[in-house]
C-alpha cells in the first residue's frame, strides 16, 4: 500500500451534474498529480497541484479544475459532466523539495466515476 | 509532446518463462521512466524505475533496460509468477517538464497461466 488514499471509491452521476473527488496524498509528500484513466488505457495527465498551486496541466478543459490544501490533501472538480467523463481517477502524490525534483509517484487506488 | 508506444497489448506466459514488455518514445529529453503494475480494482503501483544516465537497473526477478539511441525501453520479468499476472504500464516524464507529467503508454495485459 502506497499511503495514498481517495474517496469515494465509487460515483455514479448523470450529465450535467458537478463531482468533486479527494486525495490525501502520502505521508510527507507535498505534491499531489491528478489522471484520468478510460477503461482499458493508460492514465492521462489532467493537472498537478504543488504549494497549493496548479503546477501543470495536461490537454483537459477548464469545467477540470483542482485544490491543494495546506495539509497537501488536494481535490478535482468536474463540472458540466459529459458521459465521456466516466473513467477511473487517480491521483499521485511525490515529494518536491527546494532545488531537488523528486520523480517518484505513488499512486492512490482511484475513484471509479460512472456518467449516466 | 510526448509519445509512449507499449508492446504487446496482451502476453500469456506459462509460469517460470521470461515475460518482455517494450515501450517507445518520442521526446528525446525524457529522462525518467517508471512502470507501474495495476491489478483489477486497484491503483497502479511503481515496481521498478530507471533514469535515462543509467543502462540497466535489476531488482530482484524485474529487470529494466532503456537505449536513449533508440529512444526505447523494455520491462523483463524473468521466472514469472501467476501473481505476476496484471496489467503493465511504462511511463516517461522530461526533466524540464511539469513534474510529474507522465505519459503512460496504453498498458501490457499479462497472464501467467500455471
Amino acid at each position: 500500500e502506497t499511503g495514498v488514499t481517495q474517496s469515494p471509491t465509487h460515483l455514479i452521476k448523470t450529465r450535467g451534474q458537478q463531482v468533486t473527488l479527494r486525495c490525501s496524498s502520502q505521508s510527507g509528500h507535498n505534491t499531489v498529480s491528478w489522471y484520468q484513466q478510460a477503461l482499458g488505457q493508460g492514465p492521462q495527465f489532467i493537472f498537478q497541484y504543488y504549494r497549493e498551486e496548479e503546477n501543470g496541466r495536461g490537454n483537459f478543459p477548464p469545467r477540470f479544475s483542482g485544490l491543494q490544501f495546506p495539509n497537501y490533501s488536494s481535490e478535482l472538480n468536474v463540472n458540466a459532466l459529459e458521459l465521456d467523463d466516466s473513467a477511473l481517477y487517480l491521483c499521485a502524490s511525490s515529494l518536491r523539495t527546494s532545488g531537488r525534483r523528486s520523480d517518484t509517484q505513488y499512486f492512490g487506488p482511484g475513484t471509479r466515476l460512472t456518467v449516466l | 509532446g510526448e509519445n509512449v508506444e507499449q508492446h504487446p497489448s496482451t502476453l500469456s506466459v506459462q509460469e517460470g518463462d521470461s515475460a518482455v514488455i517494450k515501450c517507445t518514445y518520442s521526446d528525446s529529453a525524457s529522462n525518467y521512466f517508471p512502470w507501474y503494475k495495476q491489478e483489477l480494482g486497484k491503483g497502479p503501483q511503481l515496481i521498478i524505475d530507471i533514469r535515462s544516465n543509467v543502462g540497466e537497473k535489476k531488482d530482484q526477478r524485474i529487470a529494466v533496460t532503456l537505449n536513449k539511441t533508440a529512444k526505447h525501453f523494455s520491462l523483463h520479468i524473468t521466472e514469472t509468477q501467476p501473481e505476476d499476472s496484471a496489467v503493465y504500464f511504462c511511463a516517461a516524464s522530461r526533466k524540464t517538464d511539469s513534474w510529474g507529467k507522465f505519459q503512460f503508454g496504453a498498458g501490457t495485459q499479462v497472464v501467467v497461466t500455471p
